[in-house]
């Protein structure tokens, strides 16, 4: 248990829905990363958010979006979903603002049919 | 062009057999570089941190070597285990952690 805890694990939707996914860090972690990771593709980064302020953005598109809590907990919101949206999602912490030694939850499976 | 390049793509090997993976850089100015390893539907685990000034990492079968002057850093790993099938994935991180770059990872597979 990498102590970053990524909900739902598996996510199905159709096509033009929208969709949340929830991720809390480690604790003393500030910083949150997301990840989009398409199959048989690398990682691609979608954003950070640093003690509740967005600090960095990454190949987000406009249909995505996120936020930070007070509870530093953080959430992907994705609508009009795509049959290409469909990946695996990964979130991260770090203490922080760079990225140096941050740690990845398990994923979110997302499938868009 | 920040770019990070992994080489091969995909790899096949015996139990027991030793492994190099290669990455191949072309990131300015250089902050550090990471060794994932990410097992099918999990989360990427790190494996070895160096900055510019380390040449080698070990974390027990895995050896990782950076030459800063060729932009190129390789993953050893020495008496593969079945458990070692995994995708490995190099990361660089551009001035001081600003921005990272992912290469787009060797999938290794060990055969019995």
């Amino acid at each position: 248990d990498s102590g970053v805890t990524q909900t739902p694990k598996h996510l199905i939707t159709a096509t033009g829905q929208r969709v949340t996914l929830r991720c809390s860090p480690r604790s003393g972690d500030l910083s949150v990363y997301w990840y989009q990771q398409s199959l048989d593709q690398g990682l691609q980064f979608l954003i950070q958010y640093y003690n509740g302020e967005e600090r960095a953005k990454g190949n987000i598109l406009e249909r995505f979006s996120a936020q930070q809590f007070p509870d530093l907990h953080s959430e992907l919101n994705l609508s009009s979903l795509e049959l290409g949206d469909s990946a695996l999602y990964f979130c991260a912490s770090s203490v922080g603002t760079g990225h140096y030694g941050y740690t990845f939850g398990s994923g979110t499976r997302l499938t868009v049919v | 062009k920040n770019q990070v390049e992994q080489s091969p793509q995909s790899l096949i090997i015996l139990e027991g057999k030793n492994c190099t993976l290669q990455c191949n850089y072309t990131v300015s100015p250089f902050s550090n570089l990471r060794w994932y390893k990410q097992d099918t539907g999990r989360g990427p685990v790190s494996l070895t941190i160096m900055t510019f000034s380390e040449n080698t990492k070990s974390n027990g079968r895995y050896t990782a070597t950076l030459d800063a002057d060729t932009k190129q850093s390789s993953l050893h790993i020495t008496a593969s285990q079945l458990s070692d099938s995994a995708s490995y994935i190099c990361v660089v991180s551009v001035n001081r952690d600003d921005k990272i770059i992912f290469g787009k990872g060797t999938r290794l597979h060990i055969l019995p």
